[in-house]
């Protein structure tokens, strides 16, 4: 079982829409989550990071289940330019190689017109 | 924000050759910093860990003597290719984390890439 999983997709989806991502990870101990974007052939961008009381950023919103180890990840009023590879990025403190991150395998969004 | 460059954004190498690839942190200072490797429509793989003014934390299955890092400094951090094959073509990336050192929810910030053809 891969550490972080995420449905590769596409998805694809109307301009407007709503749309919504899930991430699961396996690592119990795991202490920090964030949703990238990447553009193709670009390299990945922070979006926001994922707080346990769930956080809101304009139209995204994610959120934290940790009994159930999941992560989501909420995208309303779809925009054309949301169309990209969502990457669900888990991390945990290794006492021998301190700060380590995950990234799962992302998932890819095409908004249509 | 924090900002990370890397360079060359792209290179053409023949096979054989070694590659140098540069990471810098231009407004933080970062202690450690991240090479990954991503082949077409796949995440993400680490393949090392650069710590500053030690050796390389390198991932499993990664040849450390093929894939030499330097991270001479707070804010420079470079990744060799040595002897590059076709098999090495690939998007290389390197990110630091800009947050407190060592604080473990700190994100990433990337560099924009380097793309590597081996012909």
């Amino acid at each position: 079982r891969k550490e972080v999983e995420q449905d590769p997709g596409p998805f694809n989806v109307p301009e407007g829409a709503t749309v919504a991502f899930n991430c699961t990870y396996s690592n119990s101990a795991s202490q920090s989550f964030f949703w990238y974007r990447q553009d193709c052939r670009k390299e990945p961008k922070l979006l926001m990071s994922v707080y346990s009381s769930g956080n809101e950023d304009g139209r995204f919103t994610a959120q934290l289940n940790r009994a159930s180890q999941y992560i989501s990840l909420l995208i309303r009023d779809s925009k054309l330019s949301d169309s990209a590879t969502y990457l669900c990025v888990v991390g945990f403190m290794n006492n021998n190689a301190g700060n380590m991150l995950t990234f799962g395998g992302g998932t890819r969004l095409m908004v249509k017109p | 924000g924090a900002v990370v460059s890397q360079h060359p954004s792209r290179v053409i190498c023949k096979s054989g050759t070694s590659v140098k690839i540069e990471c810098r942190s231009l407004d933080f200072q970062a202690t450690t910093m991240f090479w990954y490797r991503q082949f077409p429509k796949q995440s993400l793989m680490l393949m090392a860990t650069s710590n500053e003014g030690s050796k390389a934390t390198y991932e499993q299955g990664v040849e450390k003597d093929k894939f030499l890092i330097n991270h001479a400094s707070l804010t420079l951090s470079t990744l060799t290719v040595t002897s590059a094959h076709p098999e090495d073509s690939s998007f290389y990336i390197c990110s630091a984390r800009s947050g407190q050192l060592g604080k473990y929810n700190s994100p990433l910030h990337f560099g924009n890439g380097t793309r590597l053809t081996v012909t």
